[in-house]
């Protein structure tokens, strides 16, 4: 079964610095991995996924994320933070088969100073 | 993408009555519908697996006697939260599978208060 840990449960930066939010997952094949983001008391709105191909993945609002096989991780990165990106950013996995299941991490609350 | 709705967006209700929770895809034919439960400040937790026409997968832990399930069109997945108690207080999520691998369409929630 896949599981999916992310280490920081809480960071704050300042608006324009860069910004990364740390995944690990846990899964025996090539997993699918999601980067959503939720606002309080909305929804989630996917950011960006991977599925295979290029490691680096583009996604909207300016954000990336890399996958990184021998480490596991899969790492979301924008280089200059806005304060509307305050929220709530799960990373997620799924599994590599025709099941959709996806599971999600613990999450990282992002606090964005003016 | 998918659009999908949630109704209602808030319920309360009194311990011990039911409330049902719809799920709609609007623009797209789902087989697979999800549902998740969020607590405050934790992550989505899957519950379970709605399958058009047929039973639900839940996951392990989650009552299924108590979290009735039922998917009867291609558009529309019910959650009904019998004798609710204070616990099942949450946010309950549903979403859609495209059917593309881990692709899902996240409906907007919806909140539910037992007193």
């Amino acid at each position: 079964a896949q599981s999916v840990t992310q280490p920081d449960i809480h960071i704050t930066v300042s608006e324009g610095a860069s910004l990364e939010l740390r995944c690990n997952y846990s899964y025996g094949a090539t997993p699918y991995l999601f980067w959503y983001v939720q606002s309080p008391g909305q929804g989630l709105q996917l950011l960006l996924k991977y599925f295979s191909g290029d490691t680096l993945v583009q996604g909207i609002k300016g954000f990336e994320a890399e996958f990184k096989r021998s480490q596991s991780s899969f790492n979301l990165r924008k280089p200059s933070v806005h304060w509307s990106d305050a929220a709530e950013y799960f990373c997620a996995v799924g599994a590599s088969t025709s099941y959709d299941k996806v599971i999600f991490g613990p999450g990282t609350s992002l606090s964005v100073i003016p | 993408g998918a659009v999908v709705s949630q109704h209602p967006s808030r319920v309360i209700c009194k311990s011990g009555t039911s409330v049902k929770i719809e799920c709609r895809s609007l623009d797209f034919q789902a087989t697979t519908m999800f549902w998740y439960r969020q607590f405050p400040k934790q992550s989505l937790m899957l519950m379970a697996t709605s399958n058009e026409g047929s039973k639900a997968t839940y996951e392990q832990g989650v009552e299924k006697d108590k979290f009735l399930i039922n998917h009867a069109s291609l558009t529309l997945s019910t959650l009904t939260v019998t004798s609710a108690h204070p616990e099942d207080s949450s946010f309950y999520i549903c979403s859609v599978t495209s059917g593309r691998p881990g692709e899902q369409y996240f409906g907007p929630g919806t909140r539910l208060t037992v007193t």
